[in-house]
């Protein structure tokens, strides 16, 4: 059973327009959520993170908000740019575990 | 610093064979962990380690071993390799665990078990 779950396998965004990825998670003892991005033949690099008890992170163009009644959290991309093509995966932590649960992707591409 | 490198960068095995995947980092990092990347599955721990000498399992630690003899080395064996271990793994390191510390990959080694 997954924990953490990224419905759309795919995102076509127009250049400038905002990018929204979107994140559900099952397990309330989360308590801290983390985007990754993976070009083709790289490894994921980190992103942007949230603690659960802030409801809003921005760094940028990137900003991480998260639902937490919802279990929920989304990565807004203002504006996006075409070096943005590439899978985004949402991760999740346990406050004293040093393992990471990652969600299964998100394939954003940015169309001219 | 050439961060965290793996080798290979790929590798066909026939069923039954083993082989060593490298995972190095030159950070002087002390959490290290091997993932495995599936289509549909995204990222899966295998094993970690928290420390030279100290490792632990993961989500899928079955047909894996690891050992942890330095801080910089943190090898992946497969003992008899299965088509289901066809995959891309990733060997990650962070200066500690927890939430503080930014997890580093590698460049991932593509794996085909015929």
């Amino acid at each position: 059973d997954q924990q953490v779950k990224q419905n759309s396998p795919s995102l076509s965004v127009q250049e400038g327009r905002i990018s929204i990825l979107n994140c559900d998670y099952t397990n309330s003892m989360f308590d801290y959520f983390l985007w990754y991005k993976k070009y083709p033949a790289e490894g994921p690099t980190f992103l942007i993170s949230i603690s659960s008890i802030k409801d809003k992170n921005e760094d940028g163009r990137f900003t991480v908000f998260l639902n937490k009644s919802a279990k929920h959290l989304s990565l807004h991309i203002v504006p996006s740019q075409p070096g943005d093509s590439a899978v985004y995966f949402c991760a999740a932590q346990y406050s004293s575990a040093s393992k990471i649960i990652f969600g299964s992707g998100t394939r954003l591409s940015i169309r001219p | 610093n050439a961060g965290v490198t793996q080798t290979p960068k790929f590798q066909v095995l026939k069923t039954g064979q083993s082989m060593t995947l490298q995972c190095a980092q030159d950070m002087n990092h002390e959490y290290m962990s091997w993932y495995r990347q599936d289509p549909g599955m995204g990222l899966r721990l295998i094993h970690y380690s928290v420390g030279a000498g100290i490792t632990d399992q993961g989500e899928v630690p079955n047909g894996y071993n690891v050992s942890r003899s330095t801080t910089e080395d943190f090898p992946l064996r497969l003992l008899s390799a299965a088509p289901s271990q066809t995959s891309v793994y990733f060997c990650a390191s962070s200066l500690a665990g927890g939430h503080s510390y930014e997890q580093y990959f590698g460049p991932g080694t593509r794996l085909t078990v015929t």
